[in-house]
């Protein structure tokens, strides 16, 4: 079972639909990334956040550290929305190197 | 200070040639992370330096790969004898680690290798 787990792996919807992506995570963190990435592109960080719910624009991140759950999600999606969403915890001891979710594939259809 | 800056954005190599890659962090961060991430697949932790010490190699980095990082600002990323399997993003990113926490994690925008 890998350590960092998101939910889907591909989502396709229509412009303007409520998007929802989660990520579910075994370790032990001090925080969590939601990084944005478009094809053939780097990586973007969306938010870090170790507690409740970020928002910027139409992002918001929640985290339950509790559960050990996060979601994030995106309000009247847009096809520009469409890239890989990425989930990512960096490890409490030592580095503090960032352990990847595999990614969630949005396709936002105009 | 425009983020971390990562050079070239892309390179195309022979199988055995050498390559190195630029990154450019942001100026107050003292924390350096290389990422290799092959398509498809989510990043994967090569190595991190702490101002100029290297301080942890993921035993993806062969004996082919050296990073260094010599005034504890900017990291250079050199691969020697490439092969294919080398072909991939290879991504740069920083942060100001302070009082055990990490602040204002940055991603550059990667350096594509291909290796033909």
């Amino acid at each position: 079972k890998n350590e960092v787990e998101q939910s889907p792996q591909n989502l396709t919807a229509q412009e303007g639909e409520f998007i929802t992506i989660n990520c579910s995570y075994s370790v032990g963190i001090s925080a969590l990334h939601w990084l944005q990435q478009h094809p053939g592109g780097g990586i973007v960080s969306l938010f870090m956040l170790s507690s409740g719910k970020k928002k910027h624009g139409r992002l918001i991140a929640t985290i339950n550290i509790q559960e050990k759950h996060s979601s994030l999600h995106i309000t009247a999606s847009h096809p520009r929305d469409s890239a890989v969403y990425i989930c990512a915890v960096p490890r409490i001891q030592g580095a503090q190197k960032l352990v990847f979710g595999q990614g969630t594939r949005l396709t936002i259809n105009p | 200070d425009t983020g971390v800056s990562q050079d070239p954005r892309h390179k195309i190599t022979k199988r055995g040639q050498n390559v190195t890659f630029r990154c450019d962090p942001i100026s107050e961060h003292n924390r350096l992370y290389w990422y290799r991430q092959t398509l498809g697949q989510g990043p994967e932790f090569l190595t991190y330096f702490q101002n100029e010490a290297q301080l942890e190699k993921s035993r993806l980095l062969s004996d082919r790969f050296s990073a260094e990082r010599p005034k504890g600002s900017f990291s250079t990323l050199e691969i020697q004898r490439t092969e294919q399997g080398d072909s991939a993003m290879y991504l740069c990113a920083s942060s100001f680690r302070r009082s055990g926490l990490n602040y204002g994690y940055t991603f550059g925008s990667g350096t594509r290798l291909t290796v033909v």
